[in-house]
């Protein structure tokens, strides 16, 4: 157990929809990243978000956006919702926001777009 | 875009053996990370080398870095059946105004047979 914890654990929608998955990071952890894990794209990072600001930005799409809440929570959004955003999402949190640290990654939320 | 590229795609061995997974990169790093994933799941860190380190040890695990040829080595030694798992590794990207961000590999399936 990594101390991420994602939730929901699956997640079935149709197109056009909106859906909005939940992490909560390791206590201590000041950094959360979102990931996107499919099996034509692989594991892609999407955002970073430190201490509730953004840090760094990688290929999200316009239709998703994300935010760190004051009590270090995060929350992806997903929206107009298609069937090639079928994937694994994953949570990571760190307790720094660079690359040297250590990335604990949540058990992933499965989304599946019909 | 993928940094790592791990070679082999998978691998198969008998319990007690060697295995040896190996990951080439295009761009000058800052630090190489690997992380192994058990079907379905979250990834689990396992091993972070520096640059300018050449050499790292972490239990059975046994990790090479040269620069020069912009790769990197895993090697899991007397492998248990529990080392069954997707080997990833992950290399840090500079992004815009000094942000960075991990580009992952497509990995290695290694399956242990018993």
């Amino acid at each position: 157990d990594s101390g991420v914890t994602q939730t929901p654990k699956h997640l079935i929608t149709a197109t056009g929809q909106r859906v909005t998955l939940r992490c909560s990071p390791r206590s201590g952890d000041l950094s959360v990243y979102w990931y996107q894990q499919s099996l034509d794209q692989g594991l892609q990072f999407l955002i970073q978000y430190y201490n509730g600001e953004e840090r760094a930005k990688g290929n999200i799409l316009e239709r998703f956006s994300a935010q760190q809440f004051p009590d270090l929570h995060s929350e992806l959004n997903l929206s107009s919702l298609e069937l090639g955003d079928s994937a694994l999402y994953f949570c990571a949190s760190s307790v720094g926001g660079t690359t040297y640290n250590e990335q604990f990654f949540g058990p992933g939320t499965r989304l599946t777009v019909l | 875009s993928q940094q790592g590229e791990e070679d082999p795609q998978a691998l198969s061995i008998q319990e007690g053996e060697n295995a040896t997974m190996n990951c080439s990169y295009k761009t000058s790093i800052n630090n190489l990370q690997w992380y192994r994933q058990n079907s379905g799941r979250g990834l689990v860190h396992l091993i972070l080398i520096r640059s300018n380190e050449r050499e790292k040890h972490s239990g059975r695990l046994r990790v090479t870095l040269d620069t020069s040829k912009k790769s990197s080595s895993l090697l899991i030694t007397a492998s248990r059946a529990a080392d069954t798992a997707s080997y990833f590794c992950a290399t840090d990207r500079r992004l815009l105004q000094g942000a960075q961000k991990l580009v992952f590999g497509q990995g290695t399936r290694l399956t242990i047979n018993p």
